[in-house]
């Protein structure tokens, strides 16, 4: 398969415990995207990548949130000190950004249950 | 700045029918749009996109949709709807070519009675 690919699937945590969830995009994919969904909303932009650099953070992502992607390959999302409210489907997308389209293809999301 | 507006959060249809889901849009430079379907615990997956080309833009699975600048729209249409047309439908935004984020709507869920 060589889709965008996301770990976990599903992660049950209590409050207060830290994260993390691992995003792998199409292969030549110089763009990573993500989202967070909560449940009966469209997906919300927090972050994305050019490589392995940050270029933008919605005010969305607090200080409780850190997203990396040091190869400019796979991507990690953090979470720490997770609170009730951060309940909600991670979504990762990728694109390959050429100055052109730039379509975003996205995962199958990881979705987080804050107890 | 961008910003997507859904009219009605669920639509029941009975199979065979007319699908309509109505999107709005408001964007400070020539939007790219786009409709995105969601099934139950997965990822989103696109059904068609309007990047400035034709205003008439057909996609997958039958659907098809219309961008009208003048009511600054991009209505989601099916003629004859299937039971597997039951699924989360989004519409979404993106600032031109380039732009990096996609702004979504809220989503309209689509219910298809035998």
């Amino acid at each position: 398969d060589t889709g965008v690919s996301q770990d976990p699937r599903h992660k049950i945590t209590k409050r207060g415990q830290n994260v993390t969830f691992r995003c792998d995009p199409i292969s030549e994919h110089n763009r990573l995207y993500w989202y967070r969904q909560t449940l009966g909303q469209g997906p919300e932009f927090l972050t994305y990548f050019q490589n392995e650099a940050q270029l933008e953070k919605s005010r969305l992502l607090s200080d409780r949130f850190s997203a990396e992607r040091p190869k400019g390959s796979f991507s990690t999302l953090e979470i720490q000190r997770t609170e009730q409210g951060d309940s909600a489907m991670y979504l990762c997308a990728s694109s390959l950004f050429t100055g052109g389209m730039n379509e975003q293809f996205f995962g199958p999301g990881t979705r987080l249950t804050v107890l | 700045a961008q910003s997507v507006t859904q009219l009605g959060s669920h639509v029941s249809v009975s199979e065979g029918a007319l699908v309509l889901l109505r999107c709005n849009y408001s964007s400070s430079v020539p939007p790219y749009l786009f409709w995105y379907v969601q099934y139950p615990n997965q990822g989103l997956q696109l059904l068609l996109k309007y990047t400035s080309a034709a205003t008439l833009v057909k996609g997958i699975n039958g659907f098809e949709a219309e961008f009208k600048k003048s009511e600054t729209s991009f209505h989601l249409t099916k003629p004859s709807a299937h039971m597997s047309d039951a699924a989360e439908y989004f519409c979404a935004v993106k600032p031109g070519a380039a732009g990096n984020k996609l702004t979504f709507g809220g989503g309209t869920r689509v219910l298809v009675k035998p």
